[in-house]
C-alpha cells in the first residue's frame, strides 16, 4: 500500500506570504497526484491534478510540482480565502491514499 | 456538471451494517469511476473504495473485508455497505467522481454524517 506523508501538519502564515506544502509518497507514483482544499463543514475541492495541472476555476496563485515521490503545492501570495486544510492524494495504484493534511492558519 | 447527493441513516447501531446511497445527476453513471471517502470528526480523509458502472470495484485494503459497493444504472445511483460497524466508523461520508481510473476526484457530494452509537 502506498503511504503519503505531508509536511508540515500546521502552517501559520500571513496574507501575502508565499506558502509551500510538501507531500512524499512511499514509492514512485509518477505524476499521479492531486491536491485538494477543504474548508470547515465543506467537501474537498480539487486544486491540482497530475501533479502540476490547475483544476478548473482555480486561481493561478496555486501551483504544483514534482514527480516520483516528492511533490509540492505552492501558493504564491496567500489570500484570506486560502486559509483552509490541504490534502494530497495519489491515484497511481488501484488503491487511493490521502496525506494526513496541512492546516494553513492565520499568523 | 456532475452533482452527487449522499443519503444515509444518520445513526447506526454497533455491529450493524451502514448503508449509504449516492445519487448522480447532471451526468451518466457510465461515464465516471465512483468513489466513497470518509472523514471522522476532526480528522483527515480516508478513501474507502471505488466502483465502475460495469461493477468492477477496488477497495481500501484496511476496510476490504467489511466493504461492498454496488451500482444501479437504472436509477443513476451507487451504494456503499460497511458491515460490523463500531464507533470508529463514525464519520462524514462523501461520494465523489473521477473521469478515469487514473484520475483525481473531480466532483464531490456535500457529505453526510453517520454516527455509530447504541
Amino acid at each position: 500500500d502506498i503511504q503519503m506523508t505531508q509536511s508540515p501538519s500546521t502552517l501559520s502564515a500571513s496574507v501575502g506570504d508565499r506558502v509551500t506544502i510538501t507531500c512524499r509518497a512511499s514509492q514512485s507514483i509518477s505524476s499521479w497526484l492531486a491536491w485538494y482544499q477543504q474548508k470547515p463543514g465543506k467537501a474537498p475541492k480539487l486544486l491540482i491534478y497530475d501533479a502540476s495541472s490547475l483544476g478548473g476555476g482555480v486561481p493561478s496563485r496555486f501551483s504544483g510540482s514534482g514527480s516520483g515521490t516528492e511533490f509540492t503545492l505552492t501558493i504564491s501570495s496567500l489570500q484570506p480565502d486560502d486559509f483552509a486544510t490541504y490534502y494530497c492524494q495519489q491515484y497511481n495504484s488501484y488503491s487511493r491514499t490521502f496525506g494526513q493534511g496541512t492546516k494553513v492558519e492565520i499568523k | 456538471q456532475v452533482q452527487l447527493q449522499e443519503s444515509g441513516p444518520g445513526l447506526v447501531k454497533p455491529s450493524e451494517t451502514l448503508s449509504l446511497t449516492c445519487t448522480v445527476s447532471g451526468g451518466s453513471i457510465s461515464s465516471y469511476y465512483w468513489s466513497c471517502i470518509r472523514q471522522p470528526p476532526g480528522k483527515g480523509l480516508e478513501w474507502i473504495g471505488y466502483i465502475y458502472y460495469s461493477g468492477s470495484t477496488n477497495y481500501n485494503p484496511s476496510l476490504k473485508s467489511r466493504v461492498t459497493m454496488s451500482v444501479d444504472t437504472s436509477k443513476n445511483q451507487f451504494s456503499l455497505k460497511l458491515s460490523s460497524v463500531t464507533a470508529a466508523d463514525t464519520a462524514v461520508y462523501y461520494c465523489a467522481a473521477a473521469a478515469r481510473s487514473l484520475a483525481p476526484l473531480e466532483y464531490w457530494g456535500q457529505g453526510t454524517l453517520v454516527t455509530v452509537s447504541s
